[in-house]
């Protein structure tokens, strides 16, 4: 079992939208609605952002969105703020009771 | 509200046991729409699943560390526990306990994570 593959850094100046890619196989992201995203500022607990592909949990911005797309999920923050610069993890459900993170990626605030 | 808090030594020696409680508070380990997870995090590095647990006692494990790995739980005591044997530096990382959620299996809340470096 191999990470799920995201671009190690992103970036957006303030009020622009930018998207996270994860991508996995047919064995994780693409077999299972079951793809989560969260947030990690530095020295803190990631936080949930998005479960089950898209969905969003009551107290989250919308500015946060999640979709997915074949073997590949993706994360999309609209509206860039300067609190949005953290880390970003996507997580799968990897089938046979196990479960895989994404490389994650480092989000910059021009 | 569910609070998560990992306790343990700071430091354990290469080939020694790294062990760990999570205290849950505000809410009972016990449940049938939820597990316990244990994930890790090198520094400056990402997330690893280590494994899960269910009140009942089922365990499921990442089968990179399942060799190594025990996870258990303690009803009476609201707690869960993470054992990983023959430590080496490569399992320096912070600890964190989350709770996992059955079905839709997203993790959260989690515990703020705790440091244990393995260092002779």
């Amino acid at each position: 079992q191999s990470a799920l593959t995201q671009p190690a850094s992103e970036s957006g100046s303030p009020g622009q939208a930018i998207t996270i890619s994860c991508t996995g196989t047919s064995s994780d992201v693409g077999s299972y609605e079951l793809v989560s995203w969260y947030q990690q500022h530095p020295g803190k607990a990631p936080k949930l952002l998005i479960y089950e592909d898209n969905k969003r949990p009551s107290g989250v911005s919308n500015r946060f969105s999640g979709s997915k797309s074949g073997n590949t999920a993706s994360l999309t923050i609209s509206g860039l703020q300067a609190e949005d610069e953290a880390d970003y993890y996507c997580c799968s459900y990897a089938g046979r009771n196990t479960f895989l993170f994404g490389t994650g990626t480092k989000v910059t605030v021009l | 509200q569910v609070q998560l808090q990992e306790s343990g030594p700071g430091l354990v020696k290469p080939s020694q046991t790294l062990s760990l409680t999570c205290t849950v508070s505000g809410g009972s380990v016990r449940g049938d729409t939820y597990y316990w997870s244990w994930i890790r995090q090198p520094a400056g590095k990402g997330l690893e699943w280590i494994g899960r647990i269910h009140a009942g006692g089922s365990t499921d494990y990442n089968p990179s560390l399942k060799s190594r790995v025990t996870i258990s739980v303690d009803t009476s005591k609201n707690q869960v526990s993470l054992r990983l044997g023959s430590v080496t530096a490569a399992d320096t990382a912070v600890y964190f306990c989350a709770k996992l959620w059955f079905g839709g299996n997203w993790f959260d809340p989690w515990g703020q994570g705790t440091l244990v470096t393995v260092s002779s």
